[in-house]
């Protein structure tokens, strides 16, 4: 079981230079998440997605988009990068409501850093 | 306003000793789920409990227990018997019914075990 897998895990971007993060799980979970987490900080939600064609945004959603095609993958795209998005970015996956209990099943993280 | 307040950015506990982490949180739902995770130096996230508002007794999984106080609207984590390897980021997070279900997190508590 792969559970849920980013990549890259490392990644090193200049200013205004565009990427995408990928995530994709194999459990066939409805919720998938991205979080970043900024050095000892908690995780604050970016998007979200409540199954395939259906995104919407968290808490600091500016300068970043997501899509959602199919129930695995969920990429997330930065564009016109910023030295304010370096951090480390997760992606997590859960149950729909009623199955479980609704924990997040964590992504390994993907290191960004912009300079 | 859903929100986590964890008031301890560091704890210290000698080894095999009792440890409580505080969590406060807020929200207007009647139905959430309360969690608590572990962010071990090498930076996975990893689930440790979980706590539903209707749920009338408190969580327990080995050495890990939830105090939950529906009242108080605190969830604070209890671990006895503290090992070296509990040495972490403890982050409490919650899930309210409303608002696509989205997990928010707490700022963390980093824990120090002593030997």
């Amino acid at each position: 079981n792969a559970g849920v897998t980013q990549t890259p895990k490392f990644r090193i971007l200049k200013i205004g230079q565009s990427m995408t993060l990928q995530c994709t799980q194999d459990m066939n979970h409805n919720y998938m998440y991205w979080y970043r987490q900024d050095p000892g900080m908690g995780l604050k939600l970016i998007y979200y997605s409540v199954g395939a064609g259906i995104t919407d945004k968290g808490e600091v959603p500016n300068g970043y988009n997501v899509s959602r095609s199919t129930t695995e993958d969920f990429p997330l795209r930065l564009e016109l990068a910023a030295p304010s998005q370096t951090s480390v970015y997760f992606c997590a996956s859960s149950y729909s409501s009623g199955r479980g209990t609704g924990e997040l099943f964590f992504g390994e993280g993907s290191r960004l850093t912009v300079l | 306003a859903q929100k986590i307040t964890q008031t301890q950015p560091g704890m210290f506990v000698q080894e095999k000793e009792a440890v409580t982490l505080d969590c406060t949180y807020d929200t207007s739902d009647q139905s959430y789920g309360l969690f608590w995770y572990k962010q071990p130096s090498s930076g996975e996230m990893i689930f440790l409990i979980y706590q539903g508002s209707y749920d009338e007794q408190n969580a327990t999984e080995g050495r890990y227990s939830l105090n939950f106080q529906k009242a108080r609207k605190s969830a604070n984590l209890v671990i006895s018997a503290s090992q070296l390897g509990d040495s972490a980021m403890y982050f409490c997070a919650m899930r309210p019914s409303s608002g696509g279900f989205k997990t928010i997190f707490g700022a963390g508590t980093r824990l120090f075990v002593k030997a």
